[in-house]
């Protein structure tokens, strides 16, 4: 059990670009999580997978967010047209289904900053 | 919805010192509670967490926290600080059904020679 893995650690770009990061959860849990965290603030949920079907979507996830979970593994979160704002921390987590209400184990997390 | 107030962004404690951290929840069904720590650059660890039963829960690194219904609180404590406790701490909760985490804004802890 290696953890929650994320990558890439850092990313910067370019207001307007594109931008994916991945996922890979521990292998055992259906379940994963991501969260937006911005200077000073905690976490904010954004959206959850069970297995590879997508359970819920924040409003914090505008038409320019898409997340996946091909077959249920790995899972990347897209950025279009990326603005300053999307600056943050992007947290993974994951867990069993059956353990969901007893705390997620994160990632460590890709911060990116928007230039 | 649920949600926690963490007051006082920045918390400074001298080694050896009680560590407080205040947390206070809304909930419309009994919630379950949780602390994380979250060190520079990292994500976040589990420190504890409250969901049934005995409402004294002890963690990691020598922490606890008492879940009180009557006062909707889940205040971290520890007795003696330590160096190696200044990190970023958020209290957060969920309720059963529900998997989302709703987080405070967290406590940076400073701890200080």
């Amino acid at each position: 059990d290696t953890g929650v893995s994320q990558n890439p650690r850092h990313k910067i770009t370019k207001r307007g670009q594109n931008v994916t990061f991945r996922c890979d959860p521990i292998s055992e849990h259906n379940r994963l999580y991501w969260y937006r965290q911005t200077l000073g603030q905690g976490p904010e949920f954004l959206t959850y997978f069970q297995n590879e079907a997508q359970l819920e979507k924040s409003r914090l996830l505008s038409d320019r967010f898409s997340a996946e979970r091909p077959k249920g593994s790995f899972s990347t979160l897209e950025i279009q047209r990326t603005e300053q704002g999307d600056s943050a921390m992007y947290l993974c987590a994951s867990s069993l289904q059956r353990d969901s209400n007893y705390g997620y184990t994160f990632g460590s997390g890709t911060r990116l900053t928007v230039v | 919805a649920q949600s926690v107030t963490q007051l006082g962004s920045h918390v400074s404690v001298s080694e050896g010192a009680l560590v407080l951290l205040r947390c206070n929840y809304s909930s419309s069904v009994p919630p379950y509670l949780f602390w994380y720590v979250q060190y520079p650059n990292q994500g976040l660890q589990l420190l504890l967490k409250y969901t049934t039963g005995a409402t004294l829960v002890k963690g990691i690194n020598g922490f606890e926290a008492e879940f009180k219904k009557s006062e909707t609180s889940f205040h971290l404590t520890k007795p003696s600080a330590h160096m190696s406790d200044a990190a970023e701490y958020f209290c957060a909760v969920t309720r059963g059904g529900n998997n989302r985490l709703a987080f405070g804004k967290g406590n940076q802890v400073v701890v200080i020679p």
